[in-house]
């Protein structure tokens, strides 16, 4: 089983500042098998980027994802108000089908 | 609007049985596969079990496997979790969510709270 381990677990900025979180995986994980979700509070998952680097339907294009192999990385290019939440990274495996990482909380400083 | 929502959520002591159902609306349900997803109280999401879009491939997590069943009815939109001898441990949030190419899920339902307690 693939173990996704995100980081930091959590990320203190202000609205305005760019925020990078990091999500490594134990083996290599393919590309396409690679997604972010956010998560607010009191609310289900919304799914962000989806194939490591493609935005999903309304996703603004402040929110960029990158990376390949075990190393992957979800960037908010100028945070706003709305993008404080709880960040999970996730893969598609054989066994189980789905993993998560633990997440990333993005607070406000 | 592609709509997922879930009900039968509530208290049920360890041990006990309950049924989940997520009433699917906007879309081809029966075209897709469905899963069920999970988060315990302040903690992050599990996977919980996944279904076909004919029923013919159903995957369990280790932690379920044996005590909870998924299932669906195509013809109603819906999709189901029946679960047996529930233990204090699965006490979460419940969500279904749709399947998109066996890669993600998009988009969730608003879940439902199951607790077990005595």
């Amino acid at each position: 089983e693939i173990v996704l381990t995100q980081s930091p677990g959590t990320l203190s900025l202000s609205p305005g500042e760019r925020a990078t979180l990091s999500c490594r995986a134990s083996q290599s994980v393919s590309s396409s098998y690679l997604v972010w979700y956010q998560q607010k509070p009191g609310q289900a998952p919304r799914l962000l980027i989806y194939g490591a680097s493609s935005r999903a339907t309304g996703i603004p294009d402040r929110f960029s994802g990158s990376g390949s192999g075990t190393d992957f990385t979800l960037t908010i290019s100028r945070l706003e108000p709305e993008d404080f939440a709880v960040y999970y990274c996730q893969q598609y495996g054989s066994s189980p089908p789905y993993t998560f990482g633990q997440g990333t909380k993005l607070e406000i400083k | 609007e592609v709509q997922l929502v879930e009900s039968g959520g509530g208290l049920v002591q360890p041990g006990g049985s309950l049924r989940l159902s997520c009433a699917a609306s906007g879309f081809t349900f029966s075209t897709y596969g469905m899963n069920w997803v999970r988060q315990a109280p302040g903690k992050g999401l599990e996977w919980v079990s996944y279904i076909s879009s004919s029923s013919s491939s159903i995957y369990y997590g280790d932690s379920v496997k044996g005590r909870f069943t998924i299932s669906r009815d195509n013809a109603k939109n819906s999709l189901y979790l029946q679960m047996n001898s529930l233990r204090d441990e699965d006490t979460a949030v419940y969500y279904c969510a749709r399947d998109r190419g066996v890669t993600r899920l998009d988009p969730w339902g608003q879940g439902t709270l199951v607790t077990v307690s005595s």
